[in-house]
C-alpha cells in the first residue's frame, strides 16, 4: 500500500526557534497533501491543504506566516513552525492523496510530536 | 454548517460485538471513511463507503445510508488490540475530509 513518511517523529525545541517537519510520499505521487494538528484526546484539525507547485490553502484561524507550508515536489511537503511557543506543542500529522487511481483515500504519515519548552 | 457526530466513548467486552454510529450533515457527499487511531499514532484507514449498504472486511464492517446521513462501524470478535479511537470522516463536495471527534473504544477482558 501507499506509504507516507514524516520526519522527525519527535522534536523538542526552545521557545522562539523554528522547526521544520517533512512529509514524503514514498511510493506514489501526491498532488495534494494535508497538514493536521491534534491535541490530546481531540480529533484531527485540518490546518492547511497543500497542492504541488502552488500556495497552500489555510483553514480559518491558522496563521500562514507562522505555519509555513511548501509543497515543492510531488513527493515532498514541508511544514515550518516559525518562532515556536509552548502553545504550539502538539501532534502534527500529514497526509497525502493519490488521485491516480481515482480513489480519494488519504494516506497518513506517522506524525510528529512537537514539544516547545 | 458541517457536522459529524459520533459517541465520545464506548466500552465493550473482549470477544463481543460493538457498533459505533456516525451521523453527518455536510455540504455535498463524496464518501464516508472510517479510520482507527491508537494513542500517539496516526490514523489508519479502515473503510470507505460511497454507496448505500454494508461493506464487510474481515472482522470489520461499515454501513452507509445516505438518505439518513448515517453510518456505522461494526467490529466483531473484539480483541484487546481493538482498543483505540475510531474516527468517522465525510468527504464533502470540495473533496475535503470533515472529521468527527472520534469514539474512544475501551475493550475489557
Amino acid at each position: 500500500g501507499a506509504v507516507v513518511s514524516q520526519h522527525p517523529s519527535r522534536v523538542i525545541c526552545k521557545s522562539g526557534t523554528s522547526v521544520k517537519i517533512e512529509c514524503r510520499s514514498l511510493d506514489f505521487q501526491a498532488t495534494t497533501m494535508f497538514w493536521y494538528r491534534q491535541f490530546p484526546k481531540k480529533s484531527l484539525m485540518l490546518m492547511a491543504t497543500s497542492n504541488e507547485g502552488s500556495k497552500a490553502t489555510y483553514e480559518q484561524g491558522v496563521e500562514k506566516d507562522k505555519f509555513l507550508i511548501n509543497h515543492a515536489s510531488l513527493t515532498l511537503s514541508t511544514l515550518t513552525v516559525t518562532s515556536a511557543h509552548p502553545e504550539d506543542s502538539s501532534f502534527y500529522i500529514c497526509s497525502a492523496r493519490d488521485l491516480a487511481g481515482g480513489f480519494y483515500e488519504q494516506y497518513f504519515g506517522p506524525g510528529t510530536r512537537l514539544t516547545v519548552t | 454548517g458541517q457536522n459529524i457526530d459520533q459517541p465520545t466513548e464506548m466500552t465493550a467486552t473482549e470477544g463481543a460485538i460493538v457498533q459505533i454510529n456516525c451521523t453527518y450533515q455536510t455540504s455535498g457527499f463524496n464518501g464516508l471513511f472510517w479510520y482507527q487511531q491508537h494513542a500517539g499514532e496516526a490514523p489508519t484507514f479502515l473503510s470507505y463507503n460511497v454507496l448505500d449498504g454494508l461493506e464487510e472486511k474481515g472482522r470489520f464492517s461499515s454501513f452507509l445510508s445516505r438518505s439518513k446521513g448515517y453510518s456505522y462501524l461494526l467490529l466483531k470478535e473484539l480483541q484487546m488490540k481493538d482498543s483505540a479511537s475510531y474516527l468517522c470522516a465525510v468527504m464533502d463536495s470540495n473533496y475535503q475530509l470533515i472529521w468527527g471527534a472520534g469514539t474512544k473504544l475501551i475493550i475489557k477482558p
